[in-house]
């Protein structure tokens, strides 16, 4: 375990519904991630929350929505999604933003948009 | 930005055998550079890193190594078993600009009994 954990593990949603993705540290983090993984791409960086504050937005459509609470849990809010957004979406923390740490990984949320 | 290139993709060895994955980088500020190991169903986890200050690092069967001049860092994977089977990433840090992990594209490693 790494000691960063999603919920849920599967989820199946149609194009109209609203779901969130949830993610939670355990590693005294500051910094919290979101990436989208597909087949045969890399890792593409979605969003950065350094101390609750964003400090990256990739050029992310405005149907995904990141929420930050606190430094140990991250949100993913989900609404009208397309098929081609199905992929595994990882959270992932480390120390700080902006230096050259380790990034500790989740297991991932399937995602199926039919 | 950063670009991270990964070769090859795909990397069958026979059990016992040694693995090379290789990646070049474009940003010369980037400055470290972590190996990822993904497993079927888990996220990506940490097996090895080495920063900018560093040309080699040994962690039992498993090294990296870096050339600066050159822009690029290989992993080595001796005595292959099958359990090492997997998806590897690398992975560059850019201390410039961005300050984001930029990823290779990832070899699937089979090591075959």
């Amino acid at each position: 375990e790494t000691g960063v954990t999603q919920t849920p593990r599967h989820l199946v949603m149609g194009m109209t519904n609203k779901k969130s993705l949830k993610c939670e540290q355990h590693l005294g983090h500051n910094a919290m991630y979101w990436y989208k993984q597909s087949a045969k791409k890399p890792l593409e960086l979605m969003f950065v929350y350094n101390f609750k504050e964003q400090t990256e937005n990739n050029s992310v459509p405005s149907r995904f929505s990141p929420e930050c609470p606190n430094s140990s849990h991250l949100f993913l809010h989900l609404h009208t999604l397309q098929p081609e957004d199905s992929a595994l979406y990882l959270c992932a923390s480390s120390p700080s933003e902006g230096r050259a740490d380790t990034q500790y990984f989740g297991p991932g949320t399937r995602l199926t948009v039919l | 930005g950063e670009n991270v290139e990964q070769h090859p993709s795909t990397l069958s060895v026979q059990e016992g055998d040694s693995a090379v994955i290789k990646c070049t980088y474009s940003d010369s500020a980037s400055n470290y550079f972590p190996w990822y190991k993904q497993e079927l169903g888990k996220g990506p986890q940490l097996i090895i890193d080495i920063r900018s200050n560093v040309g080699e690092k040994k962690d039992q069967r498993i090294a990296v190594t870096l050339n600066k001049t050159a822009k690029h860092f290989s992993l080595h994977i001796t005595e292959t078993q099958p359990e090492d089977s997997a998806v590897y990433f690398c992975a560059a840090f850019s201390g410039a600009g961005s300050y984001q992990l930029t990823f290779g594209k990832g070899t699937k490693l089979s090591v075959i009994p």
